[in-house]
């Protein structure tokens, strides 16, 4: 089956710094990878899709120049959170996308907490 | 009005009875659904895709009302490991085939 693997699964930063979070898929090659926040209580809120060897296309309201995407390689994109802040405190999720399919398999998660 | 909507829940249910649940959704050029079943404090993993004819996964029945513009998850022979809560998710090809996810329908099953 699709596993995704994700890294750091959790991990405290203090306020200021970057922290980047890695997701692979394990076992396919993903074009499209996409990175979602789940706070507390509340459902997945899509941030942005990752393709492969090409920009990250982000929701509205996300800020591209704080939540940088890489997506350098068919079974690895990387977020890294700049500057971060109290509020960016939260369950990042990124998921790969099956080929030839719009089924998504999702990474286990990481937990951020910015003090 | 949210794009995917869901009875938050919590459904009671017994262990060994039937639950069923819907999703309505607000878009009608949706072209696809999921459910995703997500345990407290962990990533979704996919349950099942819906397909236009309705299907059957074990003890899982989905069906897809598109008139009405909802989707059922049927849950028969409750086990204590359901216990969850369950995404609808649907896919709009004119949103570059993003998945939009519902908040989730919390089922608790108990013995």
């Amino acid at each position: 089956g699709a596993v995704v693997s994700q890294h750091p699964s959790w991990v405290i930063c203090k306020s200021g710094t970057s922290v980047k979070i890695e997701c692979r898929s394990l076992d396919f090659q993903a074009t499209t990878m996409f990175w979602y926040r789940q706070f507390p209580k509340q459902s997945l809120m899509l941030m942005a899709t990752s393709n492969e060897g090409s920009k990250a296309t982000y929701e509205q309201g996300v800020e591209k120049d704080k939540f940088l995407i890489n997506h350098a390689s068919l079974t690895l994109s990387t977020l890294t959170v700049t500057s971060a802040h109290p509020e960016d405190s939260s369950f990042y999720i990124c998921s790969a996308r099956w080929p030839f399919s719009y089924e998504q398999y999702f990474g286990p998660g990481t937990r951020l907490t910015v003090t | 009005r949210k794009e995917v909507e869901q009875d938050p829940g919590p459904f009671n249910v017994p262990e060994g009875a039937t639950v069923a649940f819907n999703c309505t959704y607000s878009n009608s050029a949706s072209q696809s659904f999921f459910w995703y079943r997500q345990d407290c404090r962990k990533e979704p993993k996919l349950l099942m895709s819906v397909y236009s004819s309705g299907n059957e996964d074990g003890r899982f029945t989905a069906q897809l009302n598109r008139a009405s513009q909802y989707i059922s998850l049927l849950i028969r022979d409750s086990k204590l490991s359901d216990s969850a809560t369950y995404l609808c998710v649907a896919r709009l090809k004119a949103a570059g085939n993003k998945l939009t996810f519902g908040g989730g329908t919390r089922v608790l099953v108990k013995p």
